[in-house]
């Protein structure tokens, strides 16, 4: 089964400057997707960004870019220019690709998530 | 509406009450997912719908009872729920295809309490 792990149950970070969240995983599959979804106080859970195992590119959305680092079952997220709207749960999801006839067909798997606090 | 929807947005029943979760989605997707929230626990994935067809049963008792008429409607009936059952219940969307990502777009939640 596949797991995924964030190490940091809490970060901060002072507003306009850089954070980056760790995210790790553990699967025997060779082609996924891992995502990083943001859960603001209001409960709306929000992709933030995507990666394609296939794809040796960092994915990167305005100030959100990830370091996928395949060998070593890494996908951390990285917040440059922090601002105060990016206060929020995040968390790192796994899934298997739906056409490859795994047991992970159409299911995410999160990891625990990590608060984000943004200090003005 | 746009996006995925859910009714009521907060709950509040006894342990003998029966009521039902409503989702909604305006995406066009065809799969869509019940995932329960609690405090201090990674989202857990309770069901999972393709093309209207369960798919997925991640060991949820049978209080739970889930429907799905139609893939753009998603039920979630509940019925003798214990207190450990008070969590957020998210209902999800997404677009099953060969390849691609399949974002699921997440509604924004129900808040249950179980008294």
């Amino acid at each position: 089964a596949q797991t995924v792990t964030q190490s940091q149950p809490e970060m901060s970070v002072q507003e306009a400057e850089t954070v980056t969240l760790s995210c790790t995983y553990d699967t025997s599959e060779s082609d996924y997707y891992l995502f990083w979804y943001k859960q603001p106080p209001s409960r709306q859970m929000i992709l933030v960004i995507r990666q394609e195992a296939y794809k040796q590119q960092n994915a990167t959305e305005n100030r959100f870019s990830v370091n996928f680092q395949k060998a070593a079952k890494s996908f951390s997220l990285k917040i440059s220019d922090s601002q105060l709207g990016d206060a929020a749960m995040y968390f790192c999801a796994y899934r298997g690709n739906q056409n490859a006839g795994g047991t992970s067909y159409g299911k995410l798997t999160f990891g625990q998530g990590t608060i984000l606090t943004v200090h003005p | 509406e746009t996006g995925v929807t859910q009714t009521p947005r907060h709950l509040v029943m006894g342990m003998t009450n029966k009521k039902s979760l409503k989702c909604e989605q305006h995406l066009g997707h065809n799969a869509m997912y019940w995932y329960k929230q609690s405090a201090k626990k990674p989202l857990e994935l309770m069901f999972v719908y393709n093309f209207k067809e369960q798919t997925e049963n991640n060991s949820v008792p049978s209080r739970f009872s889930p429907e799905c008429p139609n893939s753009s409607h998603l039920f979630l009936h509940l019925h003798t729920l214990q207190p450990e059952d008070s969590a957020l219940y998210l209902c999800a969307s997404s677009q099953v295809q060969i390849r691609g990502g399949g974002e699921q777009y997440f509604g924004p939640g129900t808040r249950l309490t179980v008294t």
